[in-house]
């Protein structure tokens, strides 16, 4: 795990409130995948970016959601108007892209909507 | 629909034995396999991975095999000890970025 940096680890928001997550890939890497892991559930695929570029967001759900990967800077997974059933860990991972690279995670961030 | 599926919720195992944990998969168009291991409150670490072209991965204590007519691939841990005590999660791709992961199975291992 070390060297994808996420912040916050926790996070608490009202619901109707705004969530920033923020994820720093690992040195070298350009390619960021944010996933979801909902209590008693497996990690589910939300959104892969290169830098500047969405390359798939099949698993955003429609509205709320939205990431960005600019030139500088991490990457964000912003949530808005949150609601209670998007209390859940979110996972950002790296790779260094190529064939057959794996993919490294970082620690999370628990996001808590109350 | 659960394209990946770690049927066993838990195991629990005497230190120094194997650790045998399984792993389902319905789509025949992944081709790599990963597994992870994953302690609370922190995010999945890589293990081991195991691409289609092959049927066993071999990394000290752990071992990856994989039967691909069968769509089933084990992690085998020899000999399991304390600190493997955690959640394992199999992850399967066809694209090589989109990881599709089972719901884990925790893992127990008694001294």
């Amino acid at each position: 795990n070390a060297g994808v940096m996420q912040n916050p680890r926790h996070l608490v928001r009202r619901r109707g409130q705004e969530a920033r997550l923020r994820c720093s890939p690992m040195k070298g890497h350009s390619h960021v995948y944010w996933y979801r892991q909902l209590p008693e559930e497996g990690l589910k695929f939300m959104v892969y970016l290169q830098k500047e570029n969405i390359i798939d967001e099949s698993g955003m759900p429609k509205e709320r959601f939205s990431a960005e990967f600019p030139k500088e800077g991490p990457s964000i997974l912003r949530i808005q108007q949150v609601v209670r059933g998007d209390s859940a860990a979110y996972f950002c991972a790296s790779s260094a892209g190529s064939p057959g690279n794996t993919i490294y995670f970082g620690e999370g961030s628990w996001l808590t909507v109350v | 629909d659960q394209q990946v599926k770690q049927n066993s919720p838990s195991l629990s195992v005497q230190e120094g034995r194997i650790s045998i944990l399984n792993c389902d998969y319905t789509n025949s168009m992944f081709d790599y396999f990963l597994w992870y291991k994953k302690y609370p409150a922190e995010g999945p670490t890589f293990l081991i991975s195991i691409s289609s072209i092959k049927d066993k991965n071999e990394d000290g204590r752990f071992t990856v095999f994989l039967n691909k007519s069968a769509k089933h691939l084990s992690l085998h841990i020899v000999p399991s000890q304390p600190g493997d005590s955690a959640v394992y999660f199999c992850a399967a791709t066809g694209s090589n970025y989109k990881l599709t992961f089972g719901k884990g199975t925790l893992l127990t291992v008694n001294p």
